[in-house]
């Protein structure tokens, strides 16, 4: 029982570039979320999704798309990289809305 | 604006002392709480949860301490170890805001020998 993985670990970009980050999660849960930590902050939510088919903006959407691939998956996708992005991104999964959420290890992305 | 605050951004405990973290919340809605810890390089790490009906709920070594009256909760680590060594957030949800967990900046707590 893995939890949530994340893919890649590391990733540097340049400006203009895009990239997708991979979630997926074995727990067989409903909702799923990606959130940024930018230095001596909190999390940030970016996107989330409620249930398979769903998803819904978070505090920081913007430069951001999300998939929800299947029940098991949700993957993020930034179109056009900028350095404002750089950051560590955490995928997260609960079994509901108001249930405890369980994160990866995290993507640190580099955008140059 | 609203906000899951610490009162303080480090704390430092000799080892087997007990170490108590605090977090303040500004919106009387927020009934769900939850302390992560996150080591450097990793990922938040589930510790413990609280719902508003509660004013404390105890784990391993670990008790959160919900204050709803003055917004506030605390959360206690008996005989602290130096793997306790992490940065201890509060992370708050609200009724009316179905999914989002708002974090607070994180408390780091150090654990010298």
């Amino acid at each position: 029982n893995a939890g949530v993985t994340q893919t890649p670990k590391f990733q540097v970009l340049k400006t203009g570039q895009s990239m997708t980050l991979q979630c997926a999660q074995d727990m067989n849960h409903n909702s799923m979320y990606w959130y940024r930590q930018d230095p001596g902050m909190g999390l940030r939510l970016i996107y989330y999704s409620a249930s398979e088919g769903t998803t819904d903006k978070g505090e920081v959407p913007n430069g951001y798309n999300v998939s929800r691939l299947n029940k098991r998956e949700f993957s993020l996708r930034l179109e056009s990289a900028a350095p404002s992005q750089t950051s560590v991104y955490f995928c997260a999964s609960s079994d509901g809305g108001r249930e405890t959420q369980y994160f990866g290890p995290g993507t640190r992305l580099l955008v140059l | 604006g609203e906000s899951v605050g610490l009162h303080l951004p480090t704390l430092s405990v000799q080892e087997g002392d007990n170490s108590i973290i605090n977090c303040a919340y500004s919106n009387s809605a927020s009934d769900y709480f939850i302390w992560y810890k996150q080591e450097s390089g990793k990922g938040p790490q589930f510790i413990i949860d609280i719902r508003s009906n509660m004013d404390k709920r105890q784990g391993q070594r670990v008790t959160v301490l919900l204050n709803k009256t003055v917004k506030h909760l605390s959360l206690q680590i008996a005989a602290t170890q130096p793997g306790d060594s992490a940065v201890y957030f509060c992370a708050e949800n609200r009724s009316n805001s179905g999914y989002a967990l708002n974090f607070g900046k994180g408390t780091s707590l150090l654990v010298t020998p």
